[in-house]
Protein backbone atom coordinates (compact mmCIF):
# COMPACT_ATOMS: atom_id res chain seq x y z
CA UNK A 1 0.00 0.00 0.00
CA UNK A 2 1.02 3.49 -0.47
CA UNK A 3 3.22 4.77 2.18
CA UNK A 4 3.21 8.59 3.65
CA UNK A 5 5.99 9.82 5.97
CA UNK A 6 5.72 12.55 8.72
CA UNK A 7 8.81 13.34 10.08
CA UNK A 8 9.34 14.43 13.34
CA UNK A 9 7.29 12.06 15.16
CA UNK A 10 7.95 14.00 18.35
CA UNK A 11 9.15 17.74 18.68
CA UNK A 12 9.01 19.80 22.05
CA UNK A 13 10.61 23.45 21.34
CA UNK A 14 10.35 26.47 23.12
CA UNK A 15 8.09 29.36 23.22
CA UNK A 16 8.98 31.71 20.45
CA UNK A 17 10.90 29.52 18.31
CA UNK A 18 9.40 27.54 15.22
CA UNK A 19 8.82 24.13 14.22
CA UNK A 20 8.31 22.15 10.37
CA UNK A 21 6.95 19.28 10.06
CA UNK A 22 7.80 17.31 6.93
CA UNK A 23 4.87 14.95 5.20
CA UNK A 24 6.65 12.87 2.28
CA UNK A 25 4.81 10.38 -0.23
CA UNK A 26 7.18 7.80 -0.62
CA UNK A 27 5.68 5.58 -3.10
CA UNK A 28 3.25 7.62 -5.36
CA UNK A 29 2.47 11.07 -6.56
CA UNK A 30 0.63 13.32 -4.21
CA UNK A 31 -0.92 16.46 -6.45
CA UNK A 32 -3.25 17.12 -2.78
CA UNK A 33 -1.63 16.47 0.83
CA UNK A 34 -3.80 17.56 4.04
CA UNK A 35 -3.06 18.87 6.89
CA UNK A 36 -4.93 18.11 10.14
CA UNK A 37 -5.13 18.67 14.14
CA UNK A 38 -6.07 16.87 16.84
CA UNK A 39 -6.77 17.26 20.23
CA UNK A 40 -6.64 14.86 22.73
CA UNK A 41 -9.99 11.97 22.51
CA UNK A 42 -11.03 14.14 19.18
CA UNK A 43 -11.20 13.78 15.75
CA UNK A 44 -9.20 14.91 13.33
CA UNK A 45 -9.94 18.71 12.39
CA UNK A 46 -8.79 19.88 8.96
CA UNK A 47 -6.25 22.80 8.95
CA UNK A 48 -5.89 23.39 5.58
CA UNK A 49 -5.76 21.34 1.73
CA UNK A 50 -2.35 21.85 -0.77
CA UNK A 51 -2.03 21.60 -3.91
CA UNK A 52 1.18 20.70 -5.61
CA UNK A 53 2.76 24.24 -6.82
CA UNK A 54 0.04 26.39 -5.23
CA UNK A 55 -1.34 28.15 -1.97
CA UNK A 56 -2.66 26.29 0.50
CA UNK A 57 -6.28 26.57 1.02
CA UNK A 58 -6.91 26.95 4.91
CA UNK A 59 -10.18 26.48 6.94
CA UNK A 60 -11.89 29.36 8.56
CA UNK A 61 -9.97 30.21 11.86
CA UNK A 62 -7.14 28.89 10.45
CA UNK A 63 -4.10 31.22 10.82
CA UNK A 64 -2.21 31.12 7.38
CA UNK A 65 0.86 33.01 8.72
CA UNK A 66 0.65 31.18 12.07
CA UNK A 67 0.78 27.52 10.34
CA UNK A 68 2.84 28.04 6.75
CA UNK A 69 2.39 25.20 4.44
CA UNK A 70 4.50 24.43 1.53
CA UNK A 71 4.30 21.93 -1.22
CA UNK A 72 6.73 22.01 -3.52
CA UNK A 73 6.42 18.99 -4.95
CA UNK A 74 4.66 16.40 -5.47
CA UNK A 75 5.95 13.78 -2.78
CA UNK A 76 6.61 16.29 -0.08
CA UNK A 77 4.44 19.30 2.06
CA UNK A 78 5.42 21.43 4.61
CA UNK A 79 3.48 22.81 8.12
CA UNK A 80 5.88 25.31 9.59
CA UNK A 81 4.50 26.41 13.27
CA UNK A 82 5.77 29.94 13.51
CA UNK A 83 6.01 31.90 16.69
CA UNK A 84 4.77 28.36 18.52
CA UNK A 85 2.84 28.83 22.20
CA UNK A 86 2.05 26.04 24.37
CA UNK A 87 -1.47 26.56 22.89
CA UNK A 88 -0.09 25.32 19.46
CA UNK A 89 0.41 21.69 21.81
CA UNK A 90 -1.03 19.25 19.73
CA UNK A 91 -0.99 16.02 17.59
CA UNK A 92 -0.66 16.60 13.89
CA UNK A 93 -1.07 14.57 11.09
CA UNK A 94 -0.80 14.78 7.44
CA UNK A 95 -2.74 12.78 4.59
CA UNK A 96 -1.69 12.70 0.93
CA UNK A 97 -4.39 11.93 -2.04
CA UNK A 98 -2.83 9.71 -4.77
CA UNK A 99 -2.49 11.60 -8.04
CA UNK A 100 -5.24 10.83 -10.83
CA UNK A 101 -9.36 10.13 -10.15
CA UNK A 102 -8.88 7.92 -6.72
CA UNK A 103 -9.91 9.75 -3.57
CA UNK A 104 -8.19 7.90 -1.52
CA UNK A 105 -6.19 9.55 0.93
CA UNK A 106 -3.18 7.90 3.39
CA UNK A 107 -2.45 9.24 6.33
CA UNK A 108 1.03 10.10 8.23
CA UNK A 109 1.99 8.77 11.62
CA UNK A 110 1.13 11.96 13.11
CA UNK A 111 3.58 14.11 14.76
CA UNK A 112 3.21 15.13 18.42
CA UNK A 113 4.00 18.78 19.21
CA UNK A 114 4.71 19.98 22.73
CA UNK A 115 5.42 23.48 22.95
CA UNK A 116 7.00 24.81 26.62
CA UNK B 1 -25.55 20.22 6.90
CA UNK B 2 -22.46 17.75 6.40
CA UNK B 3 -21.81 15.56 9.23
CA UNK B 4 -21.11 12.47 10.46
CA UNK B 5 -22.04 11.24 13.77
CA UNK B 6 -20.29 7.58 15.57
CA UNK B 7 -21.81 5.68 18.23
CA UNK B 8 -21.18 5.19 20.93
CA UNK B 9 -18.78 7.56 21.68
CA UNK B 10 -16.90 4.63 23.72
CA UNK B 11 -17.04 1.36 24.24
CA UNK B 12 -15.15 -1.21 26.52
CA UNK B 13 -15.54 -5.36 25.55
CA UNK B 14 -13.93 -8.82 26.42
CA UNK B 15 -11.58 -10.29 24.57
CA UNK B 16 -13.01 -12.60 21.99
CA UNK B 17 -16.06 -10.87 21.99
CA UNK B 18 -18.10 -9.31 19.05
CA UNK B 19 -19.01 -5.52 18.75
CA UNK B 20 -20.62 -2.88 16.40
CA UNK B 21 -19.79 0.15 15.80
CA UNK B 22 -22.17 2.42 14.03
CA UNK B 23 -22.21 6.12 11.47
CA UNK B 24 -24.82 8.04 10.83
CA UNK B 25 -24.00 10.52 8.15
CA UNK B 26 -26.23 13.50 6.42
CA UNK B 27 -23.32 14.23 3.99
CA UNK B 28 -24.60 14.98 0.27
CA UNK B 29 -23.48 14.31 -2.68
CA UNK B 30 -22.26 10.69 -1.44
CA UNK B 31 -18.79 9.48 -2.72
CA UNK B 32 -18.01 7.01 -0.63
CA UNK B 33 -17.41 6.09 3.38
CA UNK B 34 -14.01 4.65 4.70
CA UNK B 35 -13.74 3.11 8.36
CA UNK B 36 -10.14 3.57 9.64
CA UNK B 37 -8.65 2.90 12.78
CA UNK B 38 -6.44 4.28 14.90
CA UNK B 39 -3.83 3.41 17.33
CA UNK B 40 -3.19 6.26 20.49
CA UNK B 41 -0.22 8.21 18.76
CA UNK B 42 -0.70 7.08 15.32
CA UNK B 43 -2.02 8.44 12.22
CA UNK B 44 -5.44 6.39 10.81
CA UNK B 45 -5.58 3.18 8.89
CA UNK B 46 -7.82 2.95 6.03
CA UNK B 47 -9.85 -0.25 6.79
CA UNK B 48 -12.40 -0.50 4.96
CA UNK B 49 -14.09 1.55 1.86
CA UNK B 50 -17.82 1.63 0.55
CA UNK B 51 -19.05 3.59 -2.47
CA UNK B 52 -22.71 3.70 -3.27
CA UNK B 53 -23.71 0.58 -4.76
CA UNK B 54 -21.58 -1.88 -2.09
CA UNK B 55 -23.73 -3.20 1.01
CA UNK B 56 -21.07 -4.83 2.83
CA UNK B 57 -17.18 -5.86 2.51
CA UNK B 58 -15.16 -7.21 4.92
CA UNK B 59 -11.33 -7.08 5.83
CA UNK B 60 -10.49 -10.08 7.25
CA UNK B 61 -11.96 -9.66 11.33
CA UNK B 62 -13.85 -6.35 9.90
CA UNK B 63 -17.15 -6.06 8.74
CA UNK B 64 -18.49 -3.00 7.18
CA UNK B 65 -22.37 -2.47 6.23
CA UNK B 66 -23.61 0.76 4.59
CA UNK B 67 -27.47 1.50 3.97
CA UNK B 68 -27.39 4.28 1.56
CA UNK B 69 -30.95 4.87 1.95
CA UNK B 70 -31.06 5.26 5.63
CA UNK B 71 -27.12 6.66 5.56
CA UNK B 72 -25.74 4.39 7.90
CA UNK B 73 -22.95 2.03 8.37
CA UNK B 74 -21.64 -0.43 10.73
CA UNK B 75 -18.19 -1.77 11.63
CA UNK B 76 -18.88 -5.32 12.74
CA UNK B 77 -15.59 -6.77 14.53
CA UNK B 78 -15.76 -10.23 14.92
CA UNK B 79 -13.68 -12.57 17.83
CA UNK B 80 -12.36 -8.81 19.04
CA UNK B 81 -8.57 -9.27 20.09
CA UNK B 82 -6.74 -7.19 22.23
CA UNK B 83 -4.76 -5.18 19.44
CA UNK B 84 -8.27 -3.63 18.26
CA UNK B 85 -7.92 -1.19 21.53
CA UNK B 86 -8.27 2.11 19.46
CA UNK B 87 -10.20 4.88 18.07
CA UNK B 88 -12.30 3.74 14.83
CA UNK B 89 -13.05 6.64 12.42
CA UNK B 90 -15.67 6.71 10.16
CA UNK B 91 -15.46 9.14 7.17
CA UNK B 92 -17.49 10.47 4.26
CA UNK B 93 -15.93 12.01 1.55
CA UNK B 94 -18.08 14.56 0.07
CA UNK B 95 -18.52 15.69 -3.75
CA UNK B 96 -17.43 18.95 -4.35
CA UNK B 97 -18.02 18.93 -8.15
CA UNK B 98 -18.30 16.99 -11.22
CA UNK B 99 -14.70 18.28 -12.06
CA UNK B 100 -13.44 15.45 -9.03
CA UNK B 101 -13.09 17.91 -6.29
CA UNK B 102 -13.71 15.82 -2.44
CA UNK B 103 -13.60 16.83 0.99
CA UNK B 104 -13.90 14.53 3.62
CA UNK B 105 -15.88 14.70 6.55
CA UNK B 106 -14.65 13.04 9.38
CA UNK B 107 -16.77 11.43 12.52
CA UNK B 108 -15.98 11.87 16.06
CA UNK B 109 -14.65 8.35 16.49
CA UNK B 110 -15.53 5.87 18.94
CA UNK B 111 -12.73 4.25 21.34
CA UNK B 112 -12.65 1.30 22.03
CA UNK B 113 -11.04 -0.68 24.58
CA UNK B 114 -10.32 -4.74 24.65
CA UNK B 115 -9.73 -6.23 28.11
CA UNK B 116 -8.34 -9.23 28.87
Amino acid sequence: GAVVSQHPSRVICKSGTSVKIECRSLDFQATTMFWYRQFPKKSLMLMATSNEGSKATYEQGVEKDKFLINHASLTLSTLTVTSAHPEDSSFYICSARVRGASTEAFFGQGTRLTVV
Amino acid sequence: KNQVEQSPQSLIILEGKNCTLQCNYTVSPFSNLRWYKQDTGRGPVSLTIMTFSENTKSNGRYTATLDADTKQSSLHITASQLSDSASYICVVTLLLSTSGTYKYIFGTGTRLKVLA
